[in-house]
């Protein structure tokens, strides 16, 4: 049972360029969530799927982010337009339904955006 | 208002001894859960402990014990016999609403524990 892994683990961009982040969550764990930690801070929620459904979004999900589950099992995160502001490390979680107490997270995706 | 709150920035301890990283709440929901998690420094988020609202008895994992109060509105983790490898970045968070209704978790800042030999 492979834990939930995250592609790429660095990206560097220049401000203004279009990102785009993989999780691939545990297997049958039909919860994936987003989060987002930047530098001395804890997590701060983005958005939450359940199967392909994305059932919540937080309001630091501007216009300019769009998240996609679009079977069911990956998840990608896109930032359009990006800004210096937006440099953090994005970190992406999932749950069985079995136990939705235990969000299991992924080892993250550090964004610098220069 | 915050909703989680962490007071310790960063906290020392002797390697065998015991420590308590303190986590107040705030939320207006009556059916809550509460959860400890752990940063190392590679950055993965290891989940801790959990405690629901309605749970009489205080959560313990281990090592880790979560110190529940709800009229306080607290829930101080406290690991035991502290061993070098728990050097790391403690989170508490929360997630409002029955059953998980409500997906996501809510973050504290976090406190920083050193583990001294």
């Amino acid at each position: 049972d492979t834990g939930v892994s995250q592609d790429p683990r660095h990206k560097i961009t220049k401000r203004g360029q279009n990102v785009t982040f993989r999780c691939d969550p545990i297997s049958e764990h039909n919860r994936l969530y987003w989060y987002r930690q930047t530098l001395g801070q804890g997590p701060e929620f983005l958005t939450y799927f359940q199967n392909e459904a994305q059932l919540e979004k937080s309001r630091l999900l501007s216009d300019r982010f769009s998240a996609e589950r679009p079977k069911g099992s990956f998840s990608t995160l896109e930032i359009q337009r990006t800004e210096q502001g937006d440099s953090a490390m994005y970190l992406c979680a999932s749950s069985s339904p079995r136990s939705y107490n235990e969000q299991f997270f992924g080892p993250g995706t550090r964004l610098t955006v220069l | 208002a915050q909703k989680i709150t962490q007071t310790q920035p960063g906290m020392f301890v002797q390697e065998k001894e015991a420590v308590t990283l303190d986590c107040t709440y705030d939320t207006s929901d009556q059916s809550y859960g509460l959860f400890w998690y752990k940063q190392p420094s590679s950055g993965e988020m290891i989940f801790l402990i959990y405690q629901g609202s309605y749970d009489e008895q205080n959560a313990t994992e281990g090592r880790y014990s979560l110190n529940f109060q709800k009229a306080r509105k607290s829930a101080n983790l406290v690991i035991s016999a502290s061993q070098l490898g728990d050097s790391a970045m403690y989170f508490c968070a929360m997630r409002e609403g029955f059953g998980g209704s409500q997906g996501n978790l809510i973050f504290g800042k976090g406190t920083k524990l050193s583990v001294k030999p």
